[in-house]
């Protein structure tokens, strides 16, 4: 069946540096989206890519999608402290209509 | 509060017992997705609705599990005869699709302890 990889697993950073999550599927995908998961909390809608290479920005996050549509990445200039969390990619095959969730990347960031 | 709502919040019972989850999604919304997420692991697909229509149900799940959404409103998760790897957080999301866009809005999920 369709796997999600994500990685790095956990990334600690200083606050203002850069902070990069790759994001790998083992089959080609109608659409990719992305979450954030607060300790404690529950997932967050952050974004969706549905085109080859379509490139997406919302503020400090560039999020990417990769022209064979297996792969994705999220970018996130200069981290905050209300970055903190963890980064879910999601992905959703041309078979059908539910999403394959990687473990996630946990991003700590220090003050 | 217009968010989706899953209740309990907490579950504790014992092993061999059966258990079962309420999902009441956002008004209006056609999908609804069930899924299991353990400590450090990303969301786990159980299965999904679409209205009323159990469209699809996860390899993964035992018989044990059944899930329904009778009037394609609110959904309940049962757990029969609950062994001690069920324990985990239940996650109900819910999603207005149209063409490729399907957001998933998220409850605050079910924490599930088997005993």
């Amino acid at each position: 069946g369709q796997q999600v990889m994500q990685i790095p697993q956990y990334q600690h950073v200083q606050e203002g540096e850069d902070f990069t999550t790759y994001c790998n599927s083992s089959t080609t995908l109608s659409n990719i989206q992305w979450y954030k998961q607060r300790p404690g909390g529950h997932p967050v809608f952050l974004i969706q890519l549905v085109k080859s290479g379509e490139v997406k920005k919302q503020k400090r996050l560039t999020f990417q999608f990769g022209e064979a549509k297996k792969n994705s990445s999220l970018h996130i200039t200069a981290t905050q402290t209300t970055d903190v969390g963890t980064y879910f990619c999601a992905g959703r095959n041309n078979y059908g209509q539910n999403f394959v969730f990687g473990p996630g990347t946990r991003l700590s960031v220090l003050p | 509060d217009t968010g989706v709502s899953q209740d309990p919040r907490h579950k504790i019972t014992k092993r061999g017992q059966n258990v079962t989850f309420r999902c009441d999604p956002i008004s209006e919304h056609n999908r609804l997705y069930w899924y299991r997420q353990t400590l450090g692991q990303g969301p786990e697909f159980l299965t999904y609705f679409q209205n009323e229509a159990q469209l699809e149900k996860s390899r993964l799940l035992s018989d044990r599990f059944s899930a329904e959404r009778p009037k394609g409103s609110f959904s309940t998760l049962e757990i029969q005869r609950t062994e001690q790897g069920d324990s985990a957080m239940y996650l109900c999301a819910s999603s207005l699709a149209s063409g490729d866009l399907d957001t998933q809005y998220f409850g605050p999920g079910t924490r599930l302890t088997v005993l």
